[in-house]
């Protein structure tokens, strides 16, 4: 069964100041990774994704993540924070097994971005 | 276009009901899931539906749990006999086919039960 683990729960960061949230995956296939983001009141929204090729990705707003197999994992990065950045953050796999179309979480990490 | 949408908004019900929550997905979507966000928990994946296929059940936690999805379209998640820890957030996703990566998700439906 797959597992994804992320190791910051809560994060309090300045404005200006650099991010990356932990992700550590648990599968021993071929994946799908992907990082969501849920603002404020707002719905859950796809912020970068990882298929195939270059494990370095680009997202919106400026986040990056980068995907390490040998340590399985996909951290999430942006070089300086905004304070709209203040959400909950999710990273996700997909494991292609027999039905393996169903998205696995991790529990979250809230950001906060003071001013 | 139109978003996923769901319904209601908030839920309060009382131990021992019976809820139906429901889901419209994006119009042309034949994948539809579903999943529950607790307290301090990630997002539990419930059930998935694909076309006419038949639905892969392996999330739902309990056998008071059922999903049916008419037309290909509008699905509706059942809780029997409510219990306090079916208190979540419960989403719902679509996306245009099996292959597609990328699942748009819903607002959520708030159920707290009493």
């Amino acid at each position: 069964a797959q597992s994804v683990s992320q190791h910051n729960h809560h994060v309090i960061l300045s404005e200006a100041a650099s991010l990356e949230l932990g992700c550590n995956y648990s599968y021993g296939g071929t994946v799908n990774l992907f990082w969501y983001v849920q603002y404020p009141g707002q719905h859950l929204q796809l912020l970068l994704k990882y298929f195939s090729g270059d494990p370095l990705v680009k997202g919106i707003k400026g986040f990056e993540a980068e995907f390490i197999k040998s340590k399985f994992s996909f951290n999430l990065r942006k070089p300086s924070v905004q304070w709209s950045d203040t959400a909950e953050y999710f990273c996700a796999v997909r494991g292609f097994t027999g039905g393996g179309n169903k998205l696995t979480f991790g529990t979250g990490t809230q950001l906060k971005v003071e001013l | 276009g139109a978003g996923v949408s769901q319904s209601p908004s908030n839920k309060v019900t009382e131990k021992g009901k019976d809820v139906e929550l429901r889901c419209d997905p994006i119009s042309g979507h034949t994948a539809l899931y579903w999943y529950r966000q607790s307290l301090g928990q990630g997002l539990e994946f419930l059930i998935y539906f694909q076309g006419n296929s038949a639905p892969d059940k392996s999330g739902l936690p309990s056998d008071r749990f059922s999903a049916e999805r008419t037309g290909g379209s509008v699905s509706t998640l059942t809780i029997q006999r409510t219990q306090q820890e079916d208190s979540a957030v419960y989403l719902c996703a679509s996306s245009p086919d099996r292959f597609s990566y990328e699942q748009y998700f819903g607002p959520g439906t708030r159920l707290t039960v009493t």
